[in-house]
């Protein structure tokens, strides 16, 4: 059974600090990788999309791949209380979504 | 990214009927796929909707249950049958890129409540 683990918190974070976001992932044929928020009542939608190891920026955004260790994280800089959502991730397997149970982000002001 | 447009958006059903849930896209796409996600969880894939053939169900899905329609490469439906309250979730309608690998774009949700 191919899985994707997630913590699923709640993670408080102070406004203006880092939240780090963690994700595990058994397949290790997985290529492809994806961050998703979701704010309650809405669907997912995608922030983030890492396909090689090393780190990925974009904006306040950086999402970090290590395929040896089957771990990808999302780290969101300068948090802001828009960013309190659920954070999906999402691991592409056998041209196929399998997706981790989600973090609950909360970001105090 | 595609643009899909799901509805309705919410409804409210009487156990023992059913509903069905359209999912329109803007573009043509190969698969469509439904996913179902209770209240505090992750998104659970229902099935994937190919044009021209009978869908795909995952483990513990039924065509009886969810029968499933796709008619063109733009349009599926998905219609939950003998609604009970365990049914009330939130359904989803998804597509992805015509490459594979590659990220999922939603549809806006279905918010069903059976009473």
């Amino acid at each position: 059974q191919k899985e994707v683990e997630q913590n699923s918190g709640p993670l408080s974070v102070p406004e203006g600090a880092i939240a780090s976001l963690n994700c595990t992932y058994s397949d290790r044929g997985s290529q492809s990788f994806f961050w998703y928020r979701q704010y309650s009542g809405k669907s997912p939608e995608l922030i983030m999309s890492i396909y090689s190891n090393g780190d990925k920026e974009d904006g306040r955004f950086t999402a970090q791949l290590n395929k040896a260790s089957q771990y990808v994280s999302l780290l969101i800089r300068d948090s802001q209380p828009s960013d309190s959502a659920t954070y999906l991730c999402a691991v592409s397997s056998n041209y196929q979504l399998i997706w981790g149970a989600g973090t609950k982000l909360i970001i105090k002001p | 990214s595609a643009v899909i447009s799901q509805k309705p958006s919410r409804d409210i059903c009487q156990r023992g009927t059913s509903l069905t849930i359209q999912c329109q896209v803007d573009s043509q796409v190969t698969m469509m796929f439904w996913y179902r996600q209770q209240p505090g969880q992750s998104l659970t894939l229902i099935a994937t909707a190919n044009q021209g053939s009978e869908a795909t169900y995952e483990s513990g899905f039924v065509i009886d249950k969810f029968p499933i329609s796709r008619p063109n490469l733009t349009f599926s439906t998905l219609t939950v049958s003998n609604m009970s309250p365990e049914d009330s979730s939130i359904y989803l309608c998804s597509v992805d890129g015509e490459q594979v690998n590659t990220e999922a774009f939603f549809g806006q949700g279905t918010r069903l409540t059976v009473v």
